[in-house]
């Protein structure tokens, strides 16, 4: 079946390292795979996305490329801040019968200090 | 405009009592989704609404929750009784189409059965 795996957090970073947050995923045919953010005390927001293969979505200076021959979806920023602080979602979409759901992996927390 | 709105943030209960967890979604928006994330595993897709009608429910765990959505507005999760394993964060989330991907979501409300 469809599902996504993320690397196991905590993350903790100091402001200004560069950051990746490892994501894979096994799919039937060609999911759309996307980055989901809950900053505290906040709902899920997107964050990016990336519908086929080789596509990069960028959004707050974080980049994820959609990786068809590895299965991966790893998510990158250059330069943390302490605002980036948050639990971040890897996802696919599936097809179901009235349209799609999202399959989320477990998340993983990153924690930025100055 | 007002984004999905869930109530309450926070619940605790006890093992064996019954908790409604409220959603309103964004005004206009047809399709409304529950998500589950019990502590330190996936986000789960529980149902989906178009409208009043329930869509997809491939996801509710057992005959313990009932979802509905009387006149296609607001929508009501009731978890009747309650187990431990229950507790988690869920969330609610509204779209115009029938894709997860293009919902906004609300900041979820916590549930903790003791």
């Amino acid at each position: 079946g469809n599902s996504v795996t993320q690397m196991e957090g905590p993350v903790t970073l100091s402001e200004e390292a560069f950051l990746t947050i490892n994501c894979t995923y096994t799919a039937t045919g060609y999911p759309s795979l996307f980055w989901y953010v809950q900053y505290p005390g906040e709902g899920l927001q997107l964050l990016l996305k990336a519908t086929k293969a080789d596509d990069k979505g960028s959004n707050k200076g974080f980049e994820a490329t959609y990786r068809k021959e590895t299965t991966s979806f790893h998510l990158e920023k250059g330069s943390v801040q302490v605002s980036d602080s948050a639990v971040y979602f890897c996802a696919l979409t599936r097809a179901n019968q009235a349209g799609t759901a999202l399959i989320f992996g477990k998340g993983t927390t990153l924690s930025v200090s100055s | 405009e007002a984004g999905v709105t869930q109530f309450p943030s926070h619940s605790v209960i006890e093992k064996g009592q019954t908790v409604t967890l409220r959603c309103d979604p964004i005004s206009g928006h047809d399709n409304l989704y529950w998500y589950r994330r019990v502590m330190g595993k996936e986000i789960k897709f529980l149902l989906h609404f178009v409208k009043e009608s329930k869509q997809d429910e491939s996801g509710m765990p057992n005959n313990r929750f009932l979802a509905e959505r009387t006149g296609g507005t607001y929508s009501t999760l009731k978890v009747q009784p309650a187990e431990l394993e229950d507790s988690g964060v869920y969330f609610c989330a509204s779209s115009t189409r029938a894709r997860s991907a293009e919902a906004f979501f609300g900041q979820g409300t916590r549930l903790t059965v003791v």
